[in-house]
């Protein structure tokens, strides 16, 4: 099982739509988890951190299943600019580096 | 957050060269990274650039391809060596900032804005 897995989408959401996707992971010990949004050409920008059960910030909200591992992010009242590839990070590298998955696409269409 | 610059923002280089990849942090870090982000790909990360001590590799990198400095706090160096057309990447360097989040401390990764390097 690879360590950190996503779908890559694309997800294509009306503007004003709800979205979730969810992000897994292999390391059950585990005990934060990133979600990163990048746009195209440009760095990776923390979104939100998770460290129990979720988070929530505006019209994003993060959840974590740690008896599935998995950590899910859901957008709500999609707009045109949330239109980027989420990157899902889990530390697992020397000192704590991160583990990024795939990413999935998100295509938000007017 | 940080505020992070890296130097250059993008190169051509041709094979068989080295390039060396400057990153700066306005504030004192603890710790710095460095990850290569392939065309198409995702983030993997390369080492840990431990101030006052050798870098720490991921499996499938090492310190002949890619040396790193880490002379500060604040900054940090990442060469790529004899580079062939497989280096073709953006090459990131992120900080880990120790923030108050919810009453308690937690480690947040902020990246800079990356090096395009291509090599012909």
């Amino acid at each position: 099982r690879k360590e950190v897995e996503q779908d890559p989408g694309p997800f294509n959401v009306p503007e004003g739509a709800t979205v979730a996707f969810n992000c897994t992971y292999s390391n059950s010990a585990s005990q934060s988890f990133f979600w990163y949004r990048q746009d195209c050409r440009k760095e990776p920008k923390l979104l939100m951190s998770v460290y129990s059960s979720g988070n929530e910030d505006g019209r994003f909200t993060a959840q974590l299943n740690r008896a599935s591992q998995y950590i899910s992010l859901l957008i709500r009242d999609s707009k045109l600019s949330d239109s980027a590839t989420y990157l899902c990070a889990v530390p697992g590298g020397g000192a704590d580096g991160l583990t990024f998955g795939k990413g999935t696409h998100l295509i938000i269409q007017p | 957050s940080a505020v992070i610059s890296q130097k250059p923002s993008r190169d051509i280089c041709q094979r068989g060269t080295s390039l060396t990849i400057q990153c700066q942090v306005d504030s004192q870090v603890t710790m710095m990274f460095w990850y290569r982000q392939q065309p198409g790909q995702s983030l993997t990360l390369i080492a840990t650039a431990n101030q006052g001590s050798e870098a720490t590799y991921e499996s499938g990198f090492v310190i002949d391809k890619f040396p790193i400095s880490r002379p500060n706090l604040t900054f940090s160096t990442l060469t790529v060596s004899n580079m062939s057309p497989e280096d073709s990447s953006i090459y990131l360097c992120s900080v880990e900032v120790w923030v108050p989040t919810s009453g308690r401390a937690t480690d947040e990764q902020f990246f800079g804005p990356g090096t395009r390097l291509t090599v012909l």
